[in-house]
Parts: structure tokens; C-alpha cells; sequence
């Protein structure tokens, strides 16, 4: 599996539009970018998938680069319950793939 | 509700004491993971299983065992021979069907007395 970088830690406004990069500029064709996000002492969440469209869910969207060497989830309107740790996850679509899950990025939602 | 459920949620283990973490899903999930947590760090996999009575080896597989004798059903025993068995565990579950996502459940806490 190709490996992703995201910045360790980042902060955001209550209500504010959260941007969490992440770059994978090895991903292969077959590849799809997931994201999860674990709240202390919880499972991970999953949140959102793509290949090379851009997706909407009702948590978050994800927006893929043309060259799909980088990705961005966005969280429209954090909230304090937002605060976790995100993890972006590329990986070949097929049951007995593991996810690898890197260092991810800390997300603290501030009032 | 649909889910997969971890228990118990904490769960000590004395020196030498093998001890087996439930997972259960009522998804109609085809596959099945064990994965391992270490404080700040990412998921490690133990072992996986992809069919009832098959199951592979992942990353870290040493000092642990599992079996799959139910679809639903994918426990994991920790021995005495894990050293270091102090950790979260999940478990997760997904379809056989291309792009779906695993779904992860709320983990056991194992400590050692």
C-alpha cells in the first residue's frame, strides 16, 4: 500500500470549515483514498471514500487532486465533537487489504 | 441496530493466563480483522479471515490465535506467549464487495496485573 503524510496537529474554530490535507504521490491507479477519524478510546470512524471524483457525504467531502498525488477532507462546519484524530488511507479495494494507518492528524475543535 | 460489537471493554490478564476478546457482527460481513493499538501509534493487523474456517496471518501475528467457525464470529485469543499483550484491541469487518469500507468496533482495553 502507498503511504500518506498529513500534518501531526492542527486547531479550528467552532462552526468554521476544517481542510485537512493529505499527500500520497506514490498512489497507485487502483487505489482509494479513505478516511477515518478515532475519538479517544474508540474505535475508527470511517467518514468518506474516492478513487478520483471528488464525494459528498453528509459528514464530510473529500476533493482529490487531478493527479490524485494529494487529497482534502473537509468538515463544512466543526463542532467540538469533531475532535479526534483523522486518518487519510489509501489501499487497494479488495477484502484482505489491511488499512495502515499512519500518524494522522489531531483536530482540535475550539469554542 | 447493525454493528460489531467488542467485549468485554476491559479485560486484565494475569502472567502466564491465555484470554479470548469477543467480536461479533451482524453486517453479513464476508471478512474479518483483528487489529492492535499501542498508545499514539497507528493499527497493526494480527490476523484476518476472509471465509468461515480460513484465516491469515497479518503483520504482528505472533502469541495470538483465532478462529472462524460462524460468519459472524471472529475471536482472538491472546497467550501466554505475547509478551507484551498490553494494548487496544479492534476488531473490523467488511463486505467482499470491491471499494466498501471496514467498519471498526469499540475496542477491548487489555492490561496485564
Amino acid at each position: 500500500d502507498a503511504k500518506t503524510t498529513q500534518p501531526p496537529s492542527m486547531d479550528c474554530a467552532e462552526g468554521r470549515a476544517a481542510n485537512l490535507p493529505c499527500n500520497h504521490s506514490t498512489i497507485s491507479g487502483n487505489e482509494y483514498v479513505y478516511w477515518y477519524r478515532q475519538i479517544h478510546s474508540q474505535g475508527p470512524q470511517y467518514i468518506i471514500h474516492g478513487l478520483k471524483n471528488n464525494e459528498t457525504n453528509e459528514m464530510a467531502s473529500l476533493i482529490i487532486t487531478e493527479d490524485r498525488k494529494s487529497s482534502t477532507l473537509i468538515l463544512p462546519h466543526a463542532t467540538l465533537r469533531d475532535t479526534a484524530v483523522y486518518y487519510c488511507i489509501v489501499r487497494v479495494a479488495a477484502a484482505g487489504n489491511k488499512l495502515t494507518f499512519g500518524g494522522g492528524t489531531r483536530v482540535l475543535v475550539k469554542p | 441496530d447493525g454493528g460489531i460489537t467488542q467485549s468485554p471493554k476491559y479485560l486484565f490478564r494475569k502472567e502466564g493466563q491465555n484470554v479470548t476478546l469477543s467480536c461479533e457482527q451482524n453486517l453479513n460481513h464476508d471478512a474479518m480483522y483483528w487489529y492492535r493499538q499501542d498508545p499514539g501509534q497507528g493499527l497493526r493487523l494480527i490476523y484476518y479471515s476472509q471465509i468461515v474456517n480460513d484465516f491469515q496471518k497479518g503483520d504482528i501475528a505472533e502469541g495470538y490465535s483465532v478462529s472462524r467457525e460462524k460468519k459472524e464470529s471472529f475471536p482472538l485469543t491472546v497467550t501466554s506467549a505475547q509478551k507484551n499483550p498490553t494494548a487496544f484491541y479492534l476488531c473490523a469487518s467488511e463486505s467482499l464487495n470491491s471499494n466498501q469500507p471496514q467498519h471498526f468496533g469499540d475496542g477491548t482495553r487489555l492490561s496485564i496485573l
